[in-house]
């Protein structure tokens, strides 16, 4: 199947400070991409959609100006968490779409990268 | 969307089936049904999906009852590996129809498998 692939796969950070994760389709083109933020012993919530070349669409109580989504390529999403609190320690993951050939529709996800605020 | 409901908790002896249900009465027609397992601190992994065949591969097998209002992953020989927690989703369409569509996990099975 197609792989995802997520950097850094874990991260620590001080209260304040801004973290970028990176989302990449390794062997197929993704036009939309998604983020999703598990905490502890709970299910994955998504948070936005991210569209290659357009605004990225936000889940309902997601703050769109916290999290920073960039799709600038059809292989690359990138998700910054401004100003992170340690409330904002969680596994986040990602997934992209591929929407070609005989994987068409399924959704591939990333490994997770393991975010802890101090 | 539709919802789904499953177990909380299966266990399983390795090298037997598991069969892990899943309840969506509220699907919709046109609305798959896909399986994914999420082991401890990974991202989640794609099984199988299906519309209102049954349908196989090299992972499972997925039944789908005619109503369409349930069905079952089958895992034929269940290993150690294989403990994680499955999710059943209902493949939500978006806003502009076609192949958009929004996967939301539930809170899924953990699904133990014994020595």
């Amino acid at each position: 199947g197609a792989v995802v692939s997520q950097h850094p796969s874990w991260v620590i950070c001080k209260s304040g400070t801004s973290v970028k994760i990176e989302c990449r389709s390794l062997d197929f083109q993704a036009t939309t991409m998604f983020w999703y933020r598990q905490f502890p012993k709970q299910s994955l919530m998504l948070m936005a959609t991210s569209n290659e070349g357009s605004k990225a669409t936000y889940e309902q109580g997601v703050e769109k100006d916290k999290f920073l989504i960039n799709h600038a390529s059809l292989t690359l999403s990138t998700l910054t968490v401004t100003s992170a609190h340690p409330e904002d320690s969680s596994f986040y993951i990602c997934s992209a779409r591929d929407q070609s050939g005989s994987s068409y529709n399924e959704q591939f996800f990333g490994p997770g990268t393991r975010l802890t605020v101090l | 969307d539709a919802k789904t409901t499953q177990p909380p908790s299966m266990d399983c002896a390795e090298g037997r089936a598991a069969n892990l249900p899943c309840n969506h009465s509220t699907i919709s027609g046109n609305e798959y049904v896909y399986w994914y397992r999420q082991i401890h601190s990974q991202g989640p992994q794609y099984i199988i999906h299906g519309l209102k065949n049954n349908e196989t591969n090299e992972m499972a097998s997925l039944i789908i009852t005619e109503d369409r209002k349930s069905s079952t992953l089958i895992l034929p020989h269940a290993t150690l590996r294989d403990t994680a927690v499955y999710y059943c989703i209902v493949r939500v369409e978006g806003n502009s129809g076609g192949s958009n569509y929004k996967l939301t996990f539930g809170k899924g099975t953990l699904l133990t498998v014994n020595p």
